[in-house]
């Protein structure tokens, strides 16, 4: 069956780098995607990685993609207190239409 | 940009209402879903629908029903509001391209209370 993990929480300075990590167990995944929910708030699309792709960078953010250890990771440079929210990470299936979603990483960026 | 708008922030109802939660997406998207987020739970996927009148049941059902009318709008419907409906609830969008779906683009949810 599909699963995707996350860690609960991580906390960073503001200005250092985070990495958020994700697994997942369904080798057929075709697309995996980031988003991010401020609070009280939906969820915003970060960005999405192909599976045949291992890294994917967009500005700050930064996608990498081992698809051995079937290991998703997002990294943000120089990270901002704006950039305090929860993180899912989802993956979607061969010609699926549902997202299965990670429980979500809470990043606290301190000043 | 891709607009998916929910009808609602809050809104509170109670047992025994029939509530409705309106979605409408101006990106002209095949699918349309519907999650509920609850704490411990993560999000959990209510129905989605593919088409107009089309519709598929997701991992929690049961409780709720859907109507797509139009391409546009995917009707979230409480028949009988219980007080484990107490939920934050997204709608989401995407466009269908082959056998491939692009990504969800999800509104900002309503948070609704059953009293």
């Amino acid at each position: 069956g599909e699963d995707v993990e996350q860690s609960l929480f991580l906390s960073v300075r503001e200005g250092d780098s985070s990495v958020i990590n994700c697994t997942y167990t369904d080798s057929s995944s075709t697309y995996l995607y980031w988003y991010k929910q401020e609070p009280g708030a939906g969820l915003q699309l970060l960005t999405y990685i192909f599976s045949n792709m291992d890294m994917k960078q967009d500005q700050r953010l930064t996608v990498l993609l081992n698809k051995k250890d079937k290991h998703l990771s997002l990294r943000i440079a120089d990270t901002q207190t704006g950039d305090s929210a929860i993180y899912f990470c989802a993956e979607i299936l061969n010609a699926g239409n549902m997202l299965t979603f990670g429980g979500g990483t809470r990043l606290m960026v301190k000043p | 940009d891709v607009k998916v708008t929910q009808s609602s922030r809050y809104l509170v109802k109670r047992t025994g209402e029939k509530v409705f939660l309106e979605c409408v997406q101006d990106m002209d998207h095949e699918n349309m879903f519907w999650y509920r987020q609850d704490p411990g739970l993560g999000l959990r996927l209510i129905y989605f629908s593919y088409d107009v009148k089309m519709k598929e049941k997701g991992d929690i059902p049961e409780g709720y029903s859907v109507s797509r009318e139009k391409k546009e709008r995917f009707s979230l419907i409480l028949e009988s509001a219980s007080t484990n409906q107490t939920s934050m609830y997204l709608c989401a969008s995407s466009y269908q391209r082959g056998v491939y779906n692009q990504p969800q683009h999800f509104g900002d949810g309503t948070r609704l209370s059953i009293l």
